[in-house]
């Protein structure tokens, strides 16, 4: 089945730590997408890319870092300089642009103590 | 900039009753509309979404949204609901073109017996 796979569900880290969330597309999609969510904020866009070896920040960026080396892993990696990291962490990805449905995964709650 | 108001945090309706939820938009030109639904710990589902044509559209699990252009307006809607249609809804908007969904902060759908 194709779909988007992110793991793993539940994170959790120290303070301080690197920590990277995986996210594997088997839909051939150009596009592919981080959000946060957090309650009462809906989501917020991280970074995106639209085609392999580039991506770009979006709203809420800072403390975030991502590669697209592969077309179908978009791997986000939430640094030491985040400075509230807990929250519920979604990758999705489209055809090309978000004007096309966009498919999500089932998220990775990442919890830092 | 665009946004998204949904300006009801939590609605609860009784199981086999009608349902609205509203969304209001702020966007320069005809924006592309979408609602997601979202169960518990999980990611994303595409109910529906409107690009351009008839105003009214259909989607899946009996739901339908209209675009009001003169109200900027994109209420979903359901005739009928199921206990478990009980979740949260989302309700996006996105400009043509490849650029960032912008998301409104969810309403939270209470079913009661």
């Amino acid at each position: 089945d194709g779909g988007i796979t992110q793991s793993p569900k539940y994170l959790f880290r120290k303070e301080g730590q690197n920590v990277t969330l995986s996210c594997e597309q088997n839909l051939n999609h150009d596009a592919m997408y981080w959000y946060r969510q957090d309650p009462g904020q809906g989501l917020r866009l991280i970074y995106y890319s639209q085609i392999v070896n580039d991506f770009q920040k979006g709203d809420i960026a800072e403390g975030y870092s991502v590669s697209r080396e592969k077309k179908e892993s978009f791997p986000l990696t939430v640094t030491s300089a985040q400075k509230n990291p807990t929250a519920f962490y979604l990758c999705a990805s489209s055809i090309e642009g978000m004007n096309t449905e966009a498919f999500f995964g089932q998220g990775t709650r990442l919890t830092v103590v | 900039a665009q946004s998204v108001t949904q300006p009801d945090i939590h609605i609860t309706v009784s199981e086999g009753a009608s349902l609205e939820l509203r969304c209001n938009y702020s966007y320069g030109a005809t924006p592309y509309l979408f609602w997601y639904v979202q169960s518990p710990g999980q990611g994303l589902q595409l109910l529906l979404k409107y690009f351009s044509g008839d105003t009214l559209v259909q989607g899946i699990k009996g739901f339908e949204a209209e675009f009001k252009r003169s109200q900027s307006s994109f209420n979903l809607r359901k005739p009928s609901v199921h206990w478990s249609d009980a979740a949260e809804y989302f309700c996006a908007v996105g400009p043509t073109g490849f650029q960032k969904l912008v998301f409104g902060t969810g309403t939270r759908l209470l079913v009661s017996p």
